[in-house]
């Protein structure tokens, strides 16, 4: 079993459309996160939420919105997508009281 | 704010060398220390961590020491594989686990036979 999934695997868009990616996990973790890789293979948190709290990395843009349904999912809407955003986008999770964070497949947006 | 700083790559090595990669860190707080490996097309996986000074962490034969003194987690295996190919990424976690990890740039390893 997938411990960390992400849909799509891939997503290619043009500038200015809305997209979600999808993120769920079956480990029973109480916290998720976003990340962002660039081009050069720089890692980045972006959000980090837990059924308290949400934590925004200031340098992320508003276009930007985690969206969390329930406890196993956390998706990350993207509007009005721009150039600049085309990266690998990872999910993880992680159980409050440990740090270590396990983390999805990754999902590759291409904007055109 | 926290930061990680890793020797950047490519390291190219023969089969069976012994690897180093260097790591050093700026931390606010005590911060967990850990290595992460991303094979090509995959996502990261946990290598090995340290929660606290002096603690190693080891795993398939790589190791790392969490050194307090020298703000350093450097990683280390004795005899690298071809499978060893990957980008490696140093990382930490200080406060609480909502922050997120912070990561070096990562080092892409080259084995070859």
């Amino acid at each position: 079993d997938t411990a960390v999934s992400q849909t799509p695997k891939y997503l290619v868009t043009q500038m200015g459309n809305d997209k979600s990616i999808k993120c769920e996990q079956n480990l029973g973790h109480d916290t998720m996160y976003w990340y962002k890789q660039d081009s050069k293979k720089f890692l980045k948190i972006m959000f980090s939420y837990n059924n308290k709290e949400l934590i925004i990395n200031e340098t992320v843009p508003n276009r930007f919105s985690p969206k969390s349904p329930d406890k196993a999912h956390l998706n990350l809407h993207i509007n009005s997508l721009e150039l600049g955003d085309s990266a690998v986008y990872f999910c993880a999770s992680s159980q409050a009281d440990h740090n270590e964070q396990f983390f999805g497949p990754g999902t590759r947006l291409t904007v055109l | 704010g926290d930061s990680v700083t890793q020797m950047e790559g490519p390291v190219t090595l023969s089969e069976e060398a012994f690897l180093t990669i260097n790591c050093t860190y700026t931390a606010t707080g005590y911060p967990s220390l850990f290595w992460y490996v991303q094979y090509p097309g995959e996502g990261l996986q946990l290598l090995l961590k340290a929660t606290k000074a002096d603690d190693k962490g080891s795993n398939k034969g790589f190791e790392a020491t969490y050194r307090k003194e020298t703000t350093s987690f450097h990683l280390e295996k004795g005899s690298v594989q071809v499978s060893d190919s990957a980008v490696y990424f140093c990382a930490l976690i200080s406060g609480g686990g909502a922050d997120g990890l912070t990561f070096g740039k990562g080092t892409h390893l080259i084995i070859q036979p």
